[in-house]
């Protein structure tokens, strides 16, 4: 059984630009959860999504964004990069919303320079 | 406060030793709570889940919960150096969000 896809694994971008990364869940989970993790701040929620619907949000900005496809895939969205945006982007996929347990993929690696 | 509160360590442990995590949380009405293993450079995964009050056992791992007291605990016994990683405690909210302490070091030397 594959696990969670993330791509892509890392990305360099610009100042000013934006950016989209995409999460594919484990076969069968309709809840993705995006996090942001730093050296400074850890693991910070950004957003759940759970069958297209957004169902939770973190204290980001709303340069950040996210959708969720009929397929459960995800993506996440960021605009108008500051470097301070420069960190690990993880998802995680688990069956439902509630108290199950959840799967991170691999991380995406964004460099804002 | 913050939502789910570890120490930070490094917590350094002999070989063949146990190793004892700690982590409180501050959502009384948390049901769903998680340890994660995260070796440097990858991402986290999942060890242990547990969801009632008292002991859960897996191998080595033992996961213990106290709600009345608001605090989850991770015993790894004979530890290994292999286990030398960042452990983050996870709790789901009252909200449904899982948010996660800033994790522990922990060192286990040979």
């Amino acid at each position: 059984k594959a696990g969670v896809t993330q791509t892509p694994r890392y990305l360099i971008k610009t100042r000013g630009q934006q950016v989209t990364l995409s999460c594919s869940p484990i076969s069968g989970h309709r809840s993705v959860s995006w996090y942001q993790q730093t050296p400074g701040q850890g693991l910070q929620f950004l957003f759940e999504y759970f069958s297209e619907t957004q169902r939770n949000k973190g204290n980001f900005p709303g340069r950040f964004s996210g959708r969720q496809f009929s397929n459960s895939r995800s993506e996440m969205n960021v605009s108008t990069l500051e470097l301070g945006d420069s960190a690990l982007y993880l998802c995680a996929s688990s069956f439902s919303s509630r108290d199950t347990e959840a799967f991170f993929g691999q991380g995406t690696r964004l460099t804002v320079v | 406060q913050k939502e789910v509160e570890q120490n930070s360590g490094p917590l350094s442990v002999p070989e063949g030793a146990i190793a004892s995590l700690n982590c409180t949380y501050s959502d009384r009405v948390s049901q769903s709570f998680f340890w994660y293993r995260q070796y440097s450079g990858k991402s986290p995964e999942l060890i242990m889940s547990i969801y009632s009050n008292g002991d859960k056992e897996d191998g080595r791992f033992t996961a213990q919960l106290n709600k009345a007291s608001q605090y989850v605990s991770l015993l790894i016994r004979d530890s290994q150096p292999s286990d030398s990683a960042t452990y983050l405690c996870a709790v789901k909210n009252q909200g449904g969000k899982l948010i996660f302490g800033q994790g522990t070091e922990l060192s286990v030397k040979p």
